[in-house]
Parts: structure tokens; C-alpha cells; sequence
């Protein structure tokens, strides 16, 4: 059964302040993703990642995928209040003919000011 | 093109109740699938419907129980109200079963 970790769970952070978010899983699989969801909303996609050495980034966010350590991380660079959220990582449990997503606990950012 | 809807946006019900949770996938989508997430979890997988067809189901009893629709859109029933299954629930949509799902804004379900 795959299971996915992550860490920290609570993260609280300065603006312009930089820190990594890490997300673990236990089995194979050929893509993870990264979402943002803020407090009663639904989710928000950030990355796709599918090979192993994959880099993404957008704004202050960059995420990175290494699939031999079964490892993804989100870095933050110079945060900014509106980066205030709760960040998920998903891994697709494949087999079975349907993509089920295995998400993590997920990681509360607070930027304070 | 037109995103993932679901309705209603909240709900409340009292144990023992059944609830129907609707939603449409976004346009071009023949996938759904839907996840439980209750407050301060991770979305957890409860099942997923390809061309009118359960096709993957995750560790929930069988008093949760879907249907899709042949325009794609996608019903979640739920027997037995349980006070446990307060939660959010959130529909995603995609194009085929192994391709990107795109979530839905869920729906607040509350039991009492």
C-alpha cells in the first residue's frame, strides 16, 4: 500500500525567508503533484512532476522530483504573505486501470510579516 | 470551457440520513473520481468512474455508492449517515483514467 509523508506538517515562516517542504512516498510511481489549498477552498494544482530529475517552477515556488529516493521537495524562496496555505503532495497509486491519488497529510505555511 | 461544478455547496444532514452529492466534469472529460477529506486530513480516494463504470475504488464500506451519467457527470450516495462522514467532499475530472484530475470546489457535508 503506498503511503506518502510529508514534512514539516505546520511551517511558520518570515517573509523573504527561504525553507523546503519535503514529501516521502513508499512505492514506485510515475508522477507526483503539488497542490495549494486555502482555508474551505477546494485544490489548487501547482506541478506536475513524471521523471525522475524533474524540475518546475512558478513564481517563488520550485518543486523537484527524485524518483530513485522516492522524494519530492517544494522549495519556497523569499516568501510572501499570500503564499499562506495549506500545501498537499499526491502520488498516483497506479494499478488497477484507475489513477488513484495517495495525498499527503499536508504542510500549513503561515508567512508572518 | 467550462470547469468541475459540484452542488450543493453545503449540507447539512442527521445520522442515519442518505445524501446525494452531484457533479458535472469539466468539458471533454469521460473520468471522475471522488475524495473524502475530512478537516485538518489529506483527501482520501473513495472511488472512480470511467465511461459510466466503477473502475477503482478505494477503503470506504459500501455505503458509499456512485453513478456516471452518459454526459459524464457523476453522482456520490451516501446511506446511514455516519457522524464521521462530515467532511468535505470533492469531486476531480479527467481525460481517460491515468490522466491529470481537475478538482472540483467540493462539496461541505456536516452530520449531526
Amino acid at each position: 500500500e503506498l503511503k506518502v509523508e510529508q514534512n514539516p506538517l505546520f511551517l511558520s515562516m518570515q517573509e523573504g525567508k527561504n525553507y523546503t517542504i519535503y514529501c516521502n512516498y513508499s512505492t514506485t510511481s510515475d508522477r507526483l503533484y503539488w497542490y495549494r489549498q486555502d482555508p474551505g477552498k477546494s485544490l489548487e494544482s501547482l506541478f506536475v512532476l513524471l521523471s525522475n530529475g524533474a524540475v518546475k517552477q512558478e513564481g517563488r515556488l520550485m518543486a523537484s522530483l527524485d524518483t530513485k529516493a522516492r522524494l519530492s521537495t517544494l522549495h519556497i524562496t523569499a516568501a510572501v504573505h499570500d503564499l499562506s496555505a495549506t500545501y498537499f503532495c499526491a502520488v498516483d497509486e497506479a494499478g488497477g486501470g484507475s489513477e488513484k491519488l495517495v495525498f499527503g497529510k499536508g504542510t500549513k505555511l503561515t508567512v508572518n510579516p | 470551457e467550462t470547469g468541475v461544478t459540484q452542488s450543493p455547496t453545503h449540507l447539512i444532514k442527521t445520522r442515519g440520513q442518505q445524501v446525494t452529492l452531484r457533479c458535472s466534469s469539466q468539458s471533454g472529460h469521460n473520468t471522475v473520481s471522488w475524495y473524502q477529506q475530512a478537516l485538518g486530513q489529506g483527501p482520501q480516494f473513495i472511488f472512480q468512474y470511467y465511461r459510466e463504470e466503477e473502475n477503482g475504488r478505494g477503503n470506504f464500506p459500501p455505503r458509499f455508492s456512485g453513478l456516471q451519467f452518459p454526459n459524464y457527470s457523476s453522482e456520490l450516495n451516501v446511506n446511514a449517515l455516519e457522524l464521521d462522514d462530515s467532511a468535505l467532499y470533492l469531486c476531480a475530472s479527467s481525460l481517460g483514467s491515468h490522466n491529470e484530475q481537475f478538482f472540483g470546489p467540493g462539496t461541505r457535508l456536516t452530520v449531526l
